[in-house]
């Protein structure tokens, strides 16, 4: 298993500004992923958070609006950048542990944005 | 379409009821599918997995994978209050976690 701590868990922000959430996990993983939840709508991967090179982007996020860090195996950082009120969301940090059929994905508690 | 349709409820029944929940989905390819349990304010969980098609059972929870019908379905025996929850289908070409689709999510309430 794994313990998956999320910083900040909620924050209320004003548009244009930005955010940074951090994930910590309890062991050395080497997939790490960081999620997006808006209401109503299902887990969209924004990106895998790779350890010591550029995060992979899914199609339809960039670097420049979710800039990620991923500077040891165990920490990871999501800034969410020049918010507005479409950025409002719940964001899930979530790493793999590989088991003898599968990987399970095991998700943070996540943090949850409100942009005015 | 989506890849992945799940009704998203909320579902509501009654102490030690048989609830079924079900997703369907377009991608013949999916080879592994899953069931994660996220309870209000948590993250999501894995509950079960089942790799191509057939049923798989834990205690009370059944999952049953119809890959000709491209249906798959959670049934949960004796439900209990603890089982109220927000249930998300997910799928994959891969055992590993890269592409992983997820479902809605179908909010259950079990009523004591």
């Amino acid at each position: 298993s794994a313990v998956i701590s999320q910083k900040p868990s909620r924050d209320i922000c004003q548009r244009g500004t930005s955010l940074t959430i951090q994930c910590q996990v309890d062991s050395q993983v080497t997939m790490m992923f960081w999620y997006r939840q808006q209401p109503g709508q299902s887990l969209t991967l924004i990106a895998t958070a790779n350890q010591g090179s550029e995060a992979t982007y899914e199609s339809g996020f960039v670097i420049d609006k979710f800039p990620i860090s991923r500077p040891n195996l165990t920490f990871s950082t999501l800034t969410v950048s020049n918010m507005s009120p479409e950025d409002s969301s719940i964001y899930l940090c979530s790493v793999l542990k590989t088991g003898r059929d599968t990987g399970e994905l095991f998700f943070g508690e996540g943090s949850r944005l409100t942009v005015l | 379409q989506k890849e992945v349709e799940q009704d998203p409820g909320p579902l509501s029944v009654p102490e030690g009821a048989i609830v079924s929940l079900n997703c369907t989905y377009s991608n013949s390819a999916f080879q592994y599918f899953m069931w994660y349990r996220q309870y209000s304010r948590k993250g999501p969980e894995l509950l079960m997995y089942t790799y191509s098609s057939g049923n798989k059972e834990d205690g009370r929870f059944t999952a049953q994978v119809d890959k000709s019908s491209k249906y798959i379905s959670l049934f949960i025996r004796d439900s209990q209050p603890s089982d109220s929850a927000t249930y998300l289908c997910a799928m994959s070409r891969y055992s590993s976690a890269s592409k992983i689709i997820f479902g809605s999510g179908t909010r259950l309430s079990i009523r004591p």
